[in-house]
């Protein structure tokens, strides 16, 4: 059964700082991965959709990689501001024992940007 | 257009009483999806439709719990008989589609916060 793992779980950064945000999964036979941003009391707004066959998608200063193979993703964002203040999740579909539509998150890292 | 809307944003409720929670997809969208989130975890699927039916519903807790899809649009969470348990809150998704070869990125409501006393 995939299981999706973020590290860390929280993280606290100076304003202008580049960040990475970690995330691995169990299975490798992914569909496709995408990382949303949550803020508090708040629904999911998707950031990045990564297709298995890619290695990588870009927005703004937002850059999100994939390993398919070794089962890792990372979150690159550069010259962080305090308003990128929020939880950050990660999550796949797919996996050998799991469907192609049904997204399986990790616990999401929550981020902090200190001005 | 707008984007996915669920009503109401909270919910409180008693135990033991029934619920209803409404999703809103995007126009267009045949793929609709529920979640549900508990504090500080990742969402978990509950169930998913495509069209008017429901294909996955492997994600439903248990058999208080069903949602329609009746025009293939609006959906309906329903919870009979609400336990404290129960409390969590409650996403909705849809995309243009399911199938993962084409375009089936999931995009999210606000969530209904459901609090059962």
């Amino acid at each position: 059964k995939q299981e999706v793992t973020q590290i860390p779980a929280a993280l606290s950064v100076p304003e202008g700082e580049n960040l990475v945000l970690n995330c691995s999964f169990t299975d490798s036979a992914i569909y496709n991965l995408q990382w949303f941003r949550q803020d508090p009391g708040k629904g999911l707004t998707s950031l990045l959709l990564i297709q298995s066959s890619q290695r990588e998608q870009t927005s703004g200063r937002l850059n999100a990689s994939l390993d398919k193979s070794s089962g890792r993703s990372t979150l690159y964002i550069a010259a962080s501001q305090p308003g990128d203040s929020a939880t950050y999740l990660c999550a796949v579909t797919g996996g050998v024992m799991d469907s192609s539509y049904k997204l399986i998150f990790g616990s999401g890292t929550r981020l902090l940007v200190r001005p | 257009g707008a984007g996915v809307s669920q009503t109401p944003s909270n919910k409180v409720t008693e135990k033991g009483k029934y619920v209803e929670l409404r999703c809103d997809p995007i126009s267009g969208h045949t793929a609709l999806y529920w979640y549900r989130q508990s504090l500080g975890q990742g969402p978990e699927f509950l169930i998913y439709f495509q069209g008017t039916g429901a294909a996955d519903d492997s994600g439903l807790p248990n058999d208080r719990f069903f949602a329609v899809r009746p025009e293939g649009s609006v959906s309906t969470l329903k919870i009979q008989r609400t336990e404290r348990g129960d409390s969590a809150v409650y996403l909705c998704a849809s995309s243009l589609v399911g199938d993962p070869d084409e375009d089936n990125e999931q995009f999210f409501g606000p969530g209904t916060r459901l609090t059962v006393l």
